[in-house]
């Protein structure tokens, strides 16, 4: 079965701009995750979706970071403004449910804030 | 507060040698117990998930053992290869629908 895909791989922008990432997420997999993970540490989850609602976003920076994952399928990441903290890999995961499913995660998108 | 502790934080050995990382936490209430292998630049892939009444679970050469009365948890390399270089994180799964508590992960190098 194919993976979870994400896009850009890489992107670079400077403090203040706005970036987007994408994810497209195993086929049936109702369960949707955003994680940011900081060098050195271990991913930290911004963002669950269980279809097309939000599960958790208590750890989502609001005021800057917003989700969506219009028609339960593929979702997107927006930064608005970024920061220099927001240097980080962004992981997208998804799971055919909660609970003990296994996690599929995709290979991030490394942003850098200059 | 919910944490998960892992040790060591970076390893080095031979190929061939076998090794152990440690995992400790303090969730409460537990629901099961993740190992995921993260490559360099890679998402995580998982290993193994154990639930609160399993002991081992095995996957290849990968061996994750549970102690849920200690808190602690191990996962064994045996006869390790140079693509088991990697980060290995261990997660762990409070009660349902709550999110999941990464560690930091150990780092492992496989020399030859």
């Amino acid at each position: 079965e194919a993976g979870v895909a994400q896009s850009p791989r890489y992107k670079i922008i400077e403090k203040r701009q706005s970036v987007a990432f994408w994810c497209n997420p195993i086929s049936g997999h109702a369960t949707l995750y955003w994680y940011q993970q900081i060098l050195g540490q271990g991913p930290k989850l911004l963002i669950q979706f269980q279809n097309n609602g939000v599960v958790d976003d208590s750890q989502l920076p609001k005021d800057r970071f917003s989700a969506e994952r219009l028609k339960g399928v593929d979702s997107t990441l927006k930064i608005q403004p970024a920061k220099l903290e927001d240097s980080a890999v962004y992981l997208c995961a998804s799971s055919l449910g909660q609970g003990s499913q296994p996690q599929h995660f995709g290979d991030g998108t490394r942003l850098s804030i200059l | 507060k919910n944490q998960v502790e892992q040790s060591p934080q970076s390893l080095i050995i031979l190929e061939g040698k076998n090794c152990t990382l440690q995992c400790n936490y303090t969730v409460s209430p537990f629901s099961n117990l993740r190992w995921y292998k993260q490559d360099t630049g890679r998402g995580p892939v998982s290993l193994t998930i154990m639930t609160f009444s399993e002991n081992t679970k095995s996957n290849g050469r990968y061996t994750a053992t549970l102690d849920a009365d200690t808190k602690q948890s191990s996962l064994h390399i045996t006869a390790s290869q140079l693509s088991d270089s990697a980060s290995y994180i261990c997660v762990v799964s409070g009660q349902a629908g709550t999110a999941l508590i990464f560690g930091k992960g150990t780092t492992l190098s496989v020399s030859s």
